[in-house]
């Protein structure tokens, strides 16, 4: 079925190395949205991505949503601890109302 | 501004009971959507409720049910609880559907005893 994949499942990486996740999907995407969890928190909104192609950044954080609109990721520079939890992507499917979210990747940041 | 608030915040039940979780969304917020989150996986889309109908199912079973009231808070109903039902139940509030950003509640911790 209609599913969304996210690699890395985890990822451990020492303070100030950099990180990246990446969501595909089988489907075009009306567009990406990402999500940060922290352990025992709740998903917090990051971004939403809509054009083909199209690169946000939010200080050191790089979104990317492919020409095809089938993958997306997500790229910290610099990694601190304040970073670690999961970061989920999430996509409406063609023209479904609904989220499919990935499946996550845990960030642990060591100092 | 009180954002999405869910209660109760943790709940026990035992297999075969029935629960109620509710769900008051970030005000303006018209639009309701459930997803129930198993330990270490994503979110898993339950329904979503838009001007007191469900506008969209996910691949869930009848057990679960909903309900949107006027002043947009929503409920999830499950029936004949299963021990596979103990997950986080979060609830999301958008602006007519999901094609913008979705708040998240604190969400409900089930445990099926």
């Amino acid at each position: 079925g209609q599913q969304v994949m996210q690699i890395p499942q985890y990822q451990h990486v020492q303070e100030g190395e950099d990180f990246t996740t990446y969501c595909n999907s089988s489907t075009t995407l009306s567009n990406i949205q990402w999500y940060k969890q922290r352990p025992g928190g709740h998903p917090v909104f990051l971004i939403q991505l809509v054009k083909s192609g199209e690169v946000k950044k939010q200080k050191r954080l790089t979104f990317q949503f492919g020409e095809a609109k089938k993958n997306s990721s997500l790229h910290i520079t610099a990694t601190q601890t304040t970073d670690v939890g999961t970061y989920f992507c999430a996509g409406l499917l063609g023209s479904a109302r609904q989220l499919t979210f990935g499946s996550g990747t845990q960030l642990t940041v060591l100092p | 501004d009180a954002g999405v608030t869910q209660s109760p915040t943790h709940l026990i039940k035992t297999r075969g009971q029935q629960v109620t979780l509710r769900c008051s969304p970030k005000s303006g917020h018209d639009t309701v959507s459930w997803y129930q989150q198993a330990l270490g996986q994503g979110p898993q889309f339950i329904f979503q409720y838009y001007e007191e109908e469900e506008r969209q199912r996910g691949n869930f079973p009848d057990r679960f049910s909903g309900h949107q009231f006027p002043n947009y808070s929503s409920e999830l109903n499950v029936n004949a609880l299963l021990l596979g039902d103990s997950a986080l139940y979060l609830c999301a509030s958008s602006l007519v559907g999901m094609s913008t950003e979705a708040f998240f509640g604190q969400g409900t911790r089930l445990t099926v005893v």
